[in-house]
């Protein structure tokens, strides 16, 4: 069936580097691609989402790339800092409620 | 800012007892959403709900059940709770359209089942 994945399970950055997290997804029907941010004690929280009409999307300190082609998402965040430790999930339109175990980011001081 | 609200952030029951966990939105969303999640399982939907007295099930309904009554509340009823029930419980809603509206989750209720 469909499916919507993370590339690797945990990443750790040092302090001040950019992070890439990536994902790939099955659903070449999907439309609309989101991001979510999960601290520990928290629930997930949205960061930003893309349509399937844009190849890119920025917000502060984060953008989203969008390749259709390959079916490949990833969220692309810039002069990482300690606050952005926590797990990372990305999820589309035909699985916007099914996540897998997420991408855990760790930022080195 | 949506504002999603678990009842309790801890819950201990024992096997066998009733548990009732409450959630409460307040953006007037149609859709919301139990999950539960466990270490190196993520996030498992268990049941949603995109009206009110309307349910739909997840991946893992089984022991559970749900109830909406009202739009803003969206309850996660576990008949008779049992040990591998022990888990961090997440509710989330999102507006229309159903599928292309992000989610918005509360803090969740971590609980334990002795």
């Amino acid at each position: 069936g469909e499916s919507v994945g993370l590339h690797l399970p945990t990443l750790s950055v040092q302090e001040g580097d950019n992070s890439i997290i990536n994902c790939a997804y099955s659903n070449s029907a999907s439309d609309y691609f989101i991001w979510y941010k999960q601290e520990s004690g928290k629930g997930p929280q949205f960061i930003i989402d893309i349509r399937s009409n844009m190849d890119k999307r920025q917000g502060q300190r984060v953008t989203v790339l969008l390749n259709k082609t390959v079916k490949h998402l990833s969220l692309q965040i810039a002069a990482t800092q300690p606050g952005d430790s926590a797990v990372y999930f990305c999820a589309d339109t035909g699985n916007q409620f099914y996540f897998g175990t997420g991408t855990s980011l760790t930022v080195i001081p | 800012d949506v504002k999603v609200t678990q009842s309790s952030r801890y819950l201990v029951k024992r096997t066998g007892e009733k548990v009732f966990l409450e959630c409460v939105q307040d953006m007037d969303h149609e859709n919301m959403f139990w999950y539960r999640q466990d270490p190196g399982l993520g996030l498992r939907l268990i049941y949603f709900s995109y009206d009110v007295k309307m349910k739909e099930k997840g991946d893992i309904p089984e022991g559970y059940s749900v109830s909406r009554e009202k739009k803003e509340r969206f309850s996660l009823i576990l008949e008779s709770a049992s040990t591998n029930q022990t888990s961090m419980y997440l509710c989330a809603s999102n507006g229309q359209p159903l599928y292309n509206s992000p989610l918005h989750f509360g803090n969740g209720t971590r609980l334990t089942v002795t």
